[in-house]
């Protein structure tokens, strides 16, 4: 079974600075993986996605994730934040023919003007 | 292009009324279908998921049923609502093994 761990439950940063958000994953096989944001009373909208194509993942945004296979971990980041990155995101799962996925905690990001 | 709709928007019912929900997709065809709700403050819990028309499977024991009577619409439901059925239901779709699409989903209040 696969499963992820978001590491920080919530993120402040100023606007203009670098933003991390960090994820571990757990598989026991080569995983699918994601990073969805939600906005408040929103649905989850995809940033980006990893299928075992190329370790840096480019999504929208701005943002960008880097799949490391020796840590088990896929962490999101921006080199500057704006305030309308303020929202939840969640790292994502999914194993090989797996029709579910499976969600971390989600990480709320503030964005401090 | 694909879109997915969900309604209403928001709902307020009474304990014990029943429940519908509808989820319609356009722009594709033969999608996987996901029902997931999020209560206030956890993370995501998925309900029900569909690969294909009456195909069925449910994730967790509840109150709570659903149905797909065509291609590209799933319906969520309730004979009789608890205070626990509160919270915010969101609806996706995939293609077969790909990512999933959510829905703006539907705020539900029981009161």
């Amino acid at each position: 079974a696969q499963s992820v761990t978001q590491l920080d439950s919530h993120v402040s940063v100023s606007e203009g600075t670098p933003v991390l958000l960090r994820c571990n994953y757990s598989s026991s096989y080569s995983p699918s993986l994601f990073w969805y944001v939600q906005h408040p009373n929103k649905g989850l909208q995809l940033l980006l996605k990893y299928t075992s194509a190329a370790t840096l993942v480019k999504g929208i945004n701005g943002f960008e994730a880097e799949f490391k296979k020796s840590e088990t971990s896929f962490h999101l980041t921006k080199p500057s934040a704006h305030m309308s990155d303020a929202a939840e995101y969640f790292c994502v799962v999914r194993g090989i023919n797996d029709y579910k996925l499976s969600f971390g905690a989600g990480t709320t990001v503030t964005v401090r003007a | 292009s694909q879109t997915i709709h969900q309604w209403p928007a928001t709902l307020v019912q009474p304990v014990g009324s029943p429940l519908s929900l509808e989820c319609t997709v356009e722009g594709t065809s033969n999608p996987n279908l996901y029902w997931y709700r999020q209560a206030a403050g956890r993370g995501l819990q998925l309900l029900f998921y569909s690969v294909g028309i009456g195909q069925i499977s449910s994730e967790v024991p509840q109150n709570l049923s659903a149905s797909r009577p065509q291609d590209r619409q799933f319906i969520l439901s309730s004979k009789k609502l608890l205070l626990s059925d509160s919270g915010f239901y969101l609806c996706a779709w995939a293609q077969s093994d790909y990512e999933q699409y959510f829905g703006p989903g539907t705020r539900l209040t029981v009161t």
